[in-house]
């Protein structure tokens, strides 16, 4: 069955990068995008960015433009999620998702994000 | 920049029905979805396409979008059922989420 393997926890000073891997598994890597969500400690979800793996391009959320790049490499199933000038607030669990993006006659149809990593545990601290 | 509004909080009782809602500019001109979380774990896809249910997901949980408001109901909620849930929608090109409402069952 279709699987997402996230690379373990890291601890960052601030000012610092932190790179996220997600391998994934049981199904074709180029036929599903691939979110970036991360959820602050008690809070709810937040959006970081999508990527499509069959040709790589991107969409970031405006709050995090300039500081997220988000990579793949089909050779090996995985994404990345690189994110530069970490901050305190950037503590967070990051998790990459999966979903099914069709378009038809110029309407995107979205099937919801239906499989997930188990989460990245990022601390950033001074 | 696109914001979705959940009620922080719900609570049903055992058997009865639960009603979650989330607002948002036009929401009804978009897709929904909806997610499960509970403590410690990742998110599970509960409602696609505003009413959309995955295999696997209980006949108990339906939803609809409409105007400015989405709404995932649980019909004879369970126990089991306890947790946080999250809307999501995309404004062109953009993800976004709903702050998350927490659903006790008591």
């Amino acid at each position: 069955q279709a699987q997402l393997v996230q690379s373990g926890a890291e601890v960052k000073k601030t000012g610092a990068s932190v790179k996220v891997s997600c391998k994934a598994s049981g199904y074709t890597f180029t036929t599903y995008y691939m979110h970036w969500v991360r959820q602050a400690p008690g809070q709810g979800l937040e959006w970081m960015g999508i990527i499509n793996p069959s040709g790589g391009s991107t969409s970031y959320t405006q709050k995090l433009q300039g500081r997220i790049t988000m990579t793949r490499a089909t050779s090996t199933s995985t994404v990345y999620m690189e994110l530069s000038s970490l901050r305190s607030e950037d503590t967070a669990v990051y998790y990459c998702a999966r979903e099914s993006i069709v378009s038809k006659r110029g309407t995107n149809y979205y099937y919801g994000i239906d499989v997930w990593g188990q989460g990245t545990t990022v601390t950033v601290s001074s | 920049s696109y914001e979705l509004t959940q009620p922080p909080s719900v609570s049903v009782s055992p058997g009865q029905t639960a009603s979650i809602t989330c607002s948002g500019e036009n929401l009804g001109d978009k897709f929904a979805s909806w997610y499960q979380q509970k403590s410690g774990q990742s998110p599970v896809l509960v409602i696609y396409q505003n009413n959309m249910r995955p295999s696997g997901i209980p006949e108990r949980f339906s939803g609809s979008n409409s105007g400015n408001t989405a709404t995932l109901t649980i019909s004879g909620a369970q126990a089991t059922d306890e947790a946080d849930y999250h809307c999501q929608a995309w404004d062109t090109s953009t993800g976004v989420f709903g702050g998350g409402t927490k659903l006790t069952v008591l």
